[in-house]
């Protein structure tokens, strides 16, 4: 069972454009985290979010948790060639990761 | 750098042997997962281990595959029988706490199955 869709699976864009990514569920979580994976490593986390409706930044990251905290969504503005990778939500009490997304930013 | 350390990085084994991944979890960290992941999709949860307990194994195939986490040492993925269908970078992540807390990643192990 996917309890976590994400969307859209692959992204291509040009560097300095922005980007949204979705992380949606039926489920209600108490937390959620999201994290960036580059090719060759494990995924590493860029952070956890708890609270309804609450909203982190992280640099040009910005994520922001569901008012019902079923879903989720990361955007990224002025993309760099950097921020390449595979972005994936994670359940943070049931193990699952989402089906993730995967961004190619073009210099 | 005391992060997760897994071993070996790549293993290469034919149809039918064993293969064997270990994961030393950070200092200090008790819960281990695994995951399997396939080329070019999200990581698949398999087991949670808790010093010498298995707390969930849902993810885990019924035949060939066990896993273990003893009082001293490594945690170990065992595959029995490998077919090429096991075929997949397997990953090891630790936490301080269960549930909720973020998971500490190592680089995986990429199994290849001649």
């Amino acid at each position: 069972t996917q309890l976590l869709e994400q969307s859209p699976q692959f992204l291509s864009i040009q560097e300095g454009e922005n980007l949204t990514v979705y992380c949606n569920s039926s489920s209600v979580f108490s937390s959620l985290q999201w994290y960036r994976q580059e090719p060759g490593e494990g995924p590493v986390l860029l952070v956890t979010v708890v609270t309804g409706g609450e909203v982190k930044k992280l640099k040009r990251l910005t994520f922001q948790f569901g008012d019902a905290r079923k879903d989720s969504s990361l955007h990224i503005t002025a993309a760099q060639p950097g921020d390449t990778g595979l972005y994936l939500c994670h359940t943070g009490n049931q193990f699952y990761f989402g089906t993730g997304t995967s961004l190619t930013v073009i210099p | 750098n005391a992060g997760v350390m897994q071993n070996p990085r790549h293993l290469v084994r034919r149809r039918g042997q064993e293969a064997r991944l270990r994961c030393s979890p950070m200092k200090g960290h008790s819960h281990v997962y695994w995951y399997r992941q396939l080329p070019e999709e999200g990581l698949k949860f398999m087991v949670y281990l808790q010093k010498e307990n298995i707390i969930d194994e849902s993810g885990m195939p019924k035949e060939r595959f066990s896993a273990e986490f003893p009082k001293e040492g490594p945690s170990i993925l065992r595959i029995q029988q490998v077919v090429r269908g096991d075929s997949a970078a397997y990953f090891c992540a630790s936490s301080p706490t269960g549930q909720n807390s973020p998971l500490h990643f190592g680089n995986g192990t990429r199994l290849t199955v001649t």
